[in-house]
Order: C-alpha cells, then structure tokens, then sequence
C-alpha cells in the first residue's frame, strides 16, 4: 500500500535558521513527488515537485528538496526561514500508474520564533 | 484566471442530513478530484471526474458520490451525513497527464 510518512508533527525554527522537513514514502511505482504548504483555513500552495532528473529540485519561496530513492526520502529545505514560513507542510506521493490520485502525509505545522 | 473555485465555503449541517458541494476547475483544465481534509490530517483523496466519468476512487463509502458536468465543473455529494464527515473538503484540477494539481480553498463542512 502507498504511504507517506512525515515524522515531526510540529517543528520550531528561530527566523533566520535553516530548515529541514522530513518525509519518507512507501509507493510500489516510480514516484512522483510533492510538498504543499497549507496556511490556516486556506487551500494548499504547491511549492515544488519532483517527477524525474536532477534530484535536487528548487521550488517557490526558496525551498529546495532532494529526492533519496535509497532511503525513499524527499526531505524539504530552506537556508533561512522567514516568519511568514509558519505554516503547515505536507509531503504527497503519486504515480502515473495510480493516476492523479495523491497520497499525502499527515502534514508537519511550522511554527518561527523571533 | 480564477484558479481553481469552491462554494459554499463554510457549511454546517445536521447528522442525516445530504449536502452538495461545488467545484470549478482552472482555466483549460478537464480533470476533477476531491479530497477530504479531516482535521489535523492530510488530504484523502475521494474521487476524480474526467469525461463526465469517475475514473479512480479512493476508500470511501457510497454515500460519497460525485458528478462533472460538460463544462468540467463537478460537484461532491454526501448523503446520511455522520458526524465524522465534518472536514474541510478540497477540489483539485489538472489537464489530463501526470500529477500537477491545482487546489480550490475548500469548503469546511461542520456535521452536528
């Protein structure tokens, strides 16, 4: 069965400081990857994806993240975090075999400290 | 371009009771899905609507059903409603192909 698995519910970051957010999947295909950002009561914000190439990918806001397939991994980064990061990420999985259908983990929230 | 758009965004309902919730894709868009957002959880994917036709199905009961009409826009139904259907329910557009899929803001559906 697919799964997602991101481990932090919450996170606490300083402004300024770097971040790392964790997912792990489990999918039978080649995998195409994702990471949204959800700000309370709103929708979800596409930041970047991965579907085949470089592993390293760049997103919006000035994200990055880096596919593993070793350790089924696509840990999402950003070098300096800005208060309005705080929001909740979600790590999502498809496949083109599996159609558009995503598999989302159950999301980490971000909170920044000033 | 709009985006993707929902309605209503909030709705509040009594147990047993039906509801309708409604989408409209992005601009060029052709496919819909549906996903439920429980609180404190990710998205399940409910269904998704190409052709007029539901094409994929995720583990929910009958009582989910859905429609797309020809204009692409499509609409959630959610008969006998129970208390744990109270959710925020998220439309999802894409062009037929891979995975990239445009989010509405939801509508949050409170079951009481």
């Amino acid at each position: 069965a697919q799964s997602v698995t991101q481990p932090d519910i919450h996170i606490t970051v300083s402004e300024g400081a770097s971040l790392e957010l964790r997912c792990n999947y489990s999918y039978g295909a080649t995998p195409y990857l994702f990471w949204y950002v959800q700000s309370p009561g709103q929708g979800l914000q596409l930041l970047l994806k991965y579907f085949s190439g470089d592993t390293l990918v760049q997103g919006i806001k000035g994200f990055e993240a880096e596919f593993k397939r070793s350790q089924s991994s696509f840990n999402l980064r950003k070098p300096s975090v800005h208060w309005s990061d705080a929001a909740e990420y979600f790590c999502a999985v498809g496949a083109a075999e599996y159609g558009n259908k995503l598999v989302f983990g159950a999301g980490t929230i971000l909170r920044v400290k000033s | 371009d709009a985006g993707v758009t929902q309605s209503p965004t909030h709705l509040i309902k009594t147990r047993g009771q039906q509801v309708t919730l409604r989408c409209s894709p992005k601009s060029g868009h052709d496919t819909v899905s549906w996903y439920q957002q429980a609180l404190g959880q990710g998205p399940q994917f409910i269904f998704q609507y190409y052709e007029e036709e539901e094409r994929q199905r995720g583990n929910f009961p009958d009582r989910f059903s859905g429609h797309q009409f020809p204009n692409y826009s499509s609409e959630l139904n959610v008969n006998a409603l129970l208390l744990g259907d109270s959710a925020l329910y998220l439309c999802a557009s894409t062009k037929s192909g891979p995975a990239r899929l445009y989010f509405g803001p939801g509508t949050r559906l409170t079951v009481t």
